[in-house]
């Protein structure tokens, strides 16, 4: 168990660009999970895969934000057109199917210029 | 949607004090899990327990699913158990797999 891998942990750019981030699950964890933490609060949910497919979205997940897992395993969320809003730390986490532990990685945190 | 609420907010304790956490939830939950975040922000998972007592060297939670609450213990604190405790849940019947998260229980412990 490698755990939940997340790339990278530190991202900077300036407002208007677009980000990718890349997040490596468990290995047989066939559930994958994106959430957002901004400063003080809370772990946020925006999106979960099943496999490859996206089966929920958060009403956080904008238009600019967009979610991929192609083979069901790696998942990237890539922010569009960034802006001072998105600045927050985003978390990926996988799981068994069921009613099992999410399991988090240690992030990658955004910060807009 | 459900609602988590965490108490106390804030907590100052000396080392070597025991504390207890609190997290009531709005409806029934099917997962529940305790996390710490460390000062470096990184999340880590302390307990599953959607129901039942677990123990884990000095961490022991309990989970009293019929009443909506949730206790987390530390005792004998150390100043590497500071950092935000949260507790997450996931309610039942609604086909949802997202982590509700409470705000938190922000653990200071003092040398």
């Amino acid at each position: 168990d490698t755990g939940v891998s997340q790339n990278p942990r530190h991202k900077i750019t300036k407002r208007g660009q677009n980000v990718t981030f890349r997040c490596d699950p468990i290995s047989e964890h066939n559930r994958l999970y994106w959430y957002r933490q901004t400063l003080g609060q809370g772990p946020e949910f925006l999106t979960y895969f099943q496999n490859e497919a996206q089966l929920e979205k958060s009403r956080l997940l904008s238009d600019r934000f967009s979610a991929e897992r192609p083979k069901g395993s790696f998942s990237t969320l890539e922010i569009q057109r960034t802006e001072q809003g998105d600045s927050a730390m985003y978390l990926c986490a996988s799981s068994l199917e069921g009613a099992r532990p999410q399991h988090f990685g240690d992030g990658t945190r955004l910060s807009i210029l | 949607g459900i609602q988590v609420e965490q108490s106390p907010p804030d907590l100052i304790l000396q080392e070597g004090a025991n504390s207890t956490l609190r997290c009531n939830f709005s409806d029934s939950v099917n997962n529940l899990q305790w996390f710490h975040q460390n000062p470096w922000g990184q999340l880590i998972n302390l307990f599953y327990i959607p129901s039942g007592t677990k123990q884990n060297g000095r961490l022991s939670a309990t989970t009293v699913a019929t009443e909506r609450y949730s206790l987390l213990y530390i005792s004998s604190s150390q100043t590497t158990d500071s950092g935000v405790y949260f507790c997450a849940v996931n309610p039942m019947d609604t086909g949802r797999r997202a982590l509700t998260f409470g705000s938190g229980t922000r653990l200071q412990v003092q040398p």
